[in-house]
Order: C-alpha cells, then structure tokens, then sequence
C-alpha cells in the first residue's frame, strides 16, 4: 500500500530550529510537497522535492533523499506565526493525474 | 501565484437539504481540480477528482451519488452535497494545478465550512 508517516506533533522555542521528518512508500514517485495549514484556513505551498538535495527558501528549507523515501521540512529562527500544522504529500505517479498523497500533518506549537 | 475562489465560505443547512459548492480558478485555467474533505483536527481527506469535460474520479468510499460533481468549465467545477445530514459537516476544500507550473504544485482555495443541522 501506499503509506507518509511524519510525526503528529512537535514543540519548539522562539528563535529556536526545528526539523520535521516525513517518511513514505508509494507506487512511483514524482515530486514530495511540503505544505503549511493554520486552523482553519486552507494548506499553503511551502516547497517541492523531486531530486535529491536540499531547496532552501528562505527561513524554510527541505531535504529529499528518494532511496531512503525520506524527507524532512526545516525550520529556522522560529517565530509565533509558525506555530501550524505542516503537511508532507507525494505524487506518486507521473502523467496527467496529479493526485496527492498525504501525511497527517505535524502540528507545530511554537513556544516564547 | 495562482489563485483559486470557493463560495460560499461557510454554509449552515437544515438535514436534508442540498449544498452547492464553487471551486473557480481566476487566473489560469483548470483541466483537473481536486475535492478534499478535512474534519476537526485531520488531514486532508481526497474525495474526487474533478475532470472537465468527463466524469469524476471518486475515491473508494466516497458515494459518488451524495456527493455530485461537475467541471462545466476550464475554470470552474462544483460540488454537491445532496440530502445533507449532521455527519456531513466538515471544511470542504479545493484545489487546482495549473498546468504550466513545472512542479504541478496544487493552489488551495480557501475553503467552505459546511454545517448540517
């Protein structure tokens, strides 16, 4: 079957980094994307993976490695308005169909 | 970015009634747009894909003669929540790919709040 575990919830300081990790096993893979979701609201774009390496933007950066079906989300300088929940999501074919498979979420609380 | 529009952004309905959804693409146009369901607290639960021009694709589960859809356009697909009932309430939200991004990186709208009474 196809599976992305990330962890349910995470606490981190002010100031501080945090990274998010995001596992999965799916049929084919064609691109990892990282999403941000504050309550409420609908998930917002924050990066996408599809070759190995790490794609920094900003405070946020995310690492792929595809042999390991690995990836992990980086936060830096963390600040209150991080505090949501971040979804890890795979394409897991190429072509036309562009559906997306995905984690839970990591609910992120930042702490002062 | 892309931007994609829902209307209504919430909804409150008496049990069995209909619900009709707008998910619009404003800025490019739409061959495929996605139908998710998220309750309190959860992820983001895929119900359909929405195809213009051709039937959508339902995912196991999803009883695809409660929850009608239809893309009538390059820019706009609907959904229909027939004979709504309390355990229908949830945030419905769609999404679209535009087709000349390289990453095929899905734009949110933002979302309905459906409440069944």
């Amino acid at each position: 079957g196809q599976n992305i575990d990330q962890p349910t919830e995470m606490t981190a300081t002010e100031g501080a980094i945090v990274q998010i990790n995001c596992t999965y096993q799916t049929s084919g893979f064609n691109g990892l994307f990282w999403y941000q979701q504050h309550a409420g609201e609908a998930p917002t774009f924050l990066s996408y993976n599809v070759l190995d390496g790490l794609e920094e933007k900003g405070r946020f950066s995310s690492f792929l490695s595809r042999s390991k079906g690995y990836s992990y989300l980086l936060l830096k300088e963390l600040q209150m308005k991080d505090s949501a929940s971040y979804l890890c999501a795979v394409r897991g074919n190429a072509g036309n169909n562009r559906k997306l498979i995905w984690g839970l979420g990591t609910s992120l609380a930042v702490n002062p | 970015g892309a931007v994609v529009s829902q209307h209504p952004s919430w909804v409150i309905c008496k049990s069995g009634t209909s619900v009709k959804i707008e998910c619009r693409s404003l800025d490019f146009q739409a061959t495929t747009m996605f139908w998710y369901r998220q309750f309190p607290k959860q992820s983001l639960m895929l119900m359909a894909t929405s195809n213009e021009g051709s039937k959508a694709t339902y995912e196991q589960g999803v009883e695809k003669d409660k929850f009608l859809i239809n893309h009538a356009s390059l820019t706009l697909s609907t959904l229909t929540v027939t004979s709504a009932h309390p355990e229908d309430s949830s945030f419905y939200i769609c999404s679209a790919p535009p087709s000349r991004t390289a990453s095929n990186e899905q734009f949110f709208g933002p979302g309905t709040r459906l409440t069944v009474l």
